[in-house]
């Protein structure tokens, strides 16, 4: 079993929709983080988080560290958010310098 | 602030042929990190540095990897005797650690990976 999770693999939704993608992990962590790849690799931290709510523009992430799970929710979705999003945790004392990465959800978005 | 950069961007190479990659992290941040990622999976730790010590490697970097970061600035990775099971993207991030106290985690800024295609 991996150490973190995620879930759906992938994702379809029409725009306008609203998204969910959530991720369980089964490892002490310091931090979680939400990524953004695009197609050709590049990746964009979106969120970084360790615990409660943190929102930018129609990007909302929240984490319950007792349950060991996080979401990141996207609202009125749009083709452009078309990605791969990747939940990574961030361990404790001598692996707090390095992630451990989910195997990411591919979302598209269909105008 | 011109991000994290990494040269090149895609390689070819042959089986046994040994390639080297470079990373040229944010200017001001200490930490820089090596992952790999394989199609249709999420990246995976290879190594870390803060400033120019190597603190921690993952098992994945068998002995044919070795990686530097000589002046705590750019950093190289080095594979030797590529295999076919060595294609991958290789990404290289960095982030700004405190020295001293702070907290345990810090955002990572991603560069845009080299695509390594051995045949």
């Amino acid at each position: 079993k991996n150490e973190v999770e995620q879930s759906p693999q992938n994702l379809t939704a029409q725009e306008g929709e609203f998204i969910t993608i959530n991720c369980s992990y089964s490892v002490g962590i310091s931090a979680l983080h939400w990524l953004q790849q695009h197609p050709g690799g590049g990746i964009v931290s979106l969120f970084m988080l360790s615990s409660g709510k943190k929102k930018h523009g129609r990007l909302i992430a929240t984490i319950n560290i007792q349950e060991k799970h996080s979401s990141l929710h996207i609202t009125a979705s749009h083709p452009r958010d078309s990605a791969v999003y990747i939940c990574a945790v961030s361990g404790y004392g001598g692996s707090q310098g390095n992630l451990i990465f989910g195997k990411g959800t591919k979302l598209s978005v269909k105008p | 602030d011109t991000g994290v950069s990494q040269n090149p961007r895609h390689k070819i190479t042959k089986r046994g042929q040994n390639v080297t990659f470079r990373c040229d992290p944010i200017s001001e941040h200490n930490r820089l990190y090596w992952y790999r990622q394989t199609l249709g999976q999420g990246p995976e730790f290879l190594t870390y540095f803060q400033n120019e010590a190597q603190l921690e490697k993952s098992r994945l970097l068998s002995d044919r990897f070795s990686a530097e970061r000589p002046k705590g600035s750019f950093s190289t990775l080095e594979i030797q005797r590529t295999e076919q099971g060595d294609s991958a993207m290789y990404l290289c991030a960095s982030s700004l650690a405190a020295m001293v106290g702070g907290p345990t985690a810090y955002e990572q800024y991603f560069g845009p990976g080299t695509r390594l295609t051995v045949t």
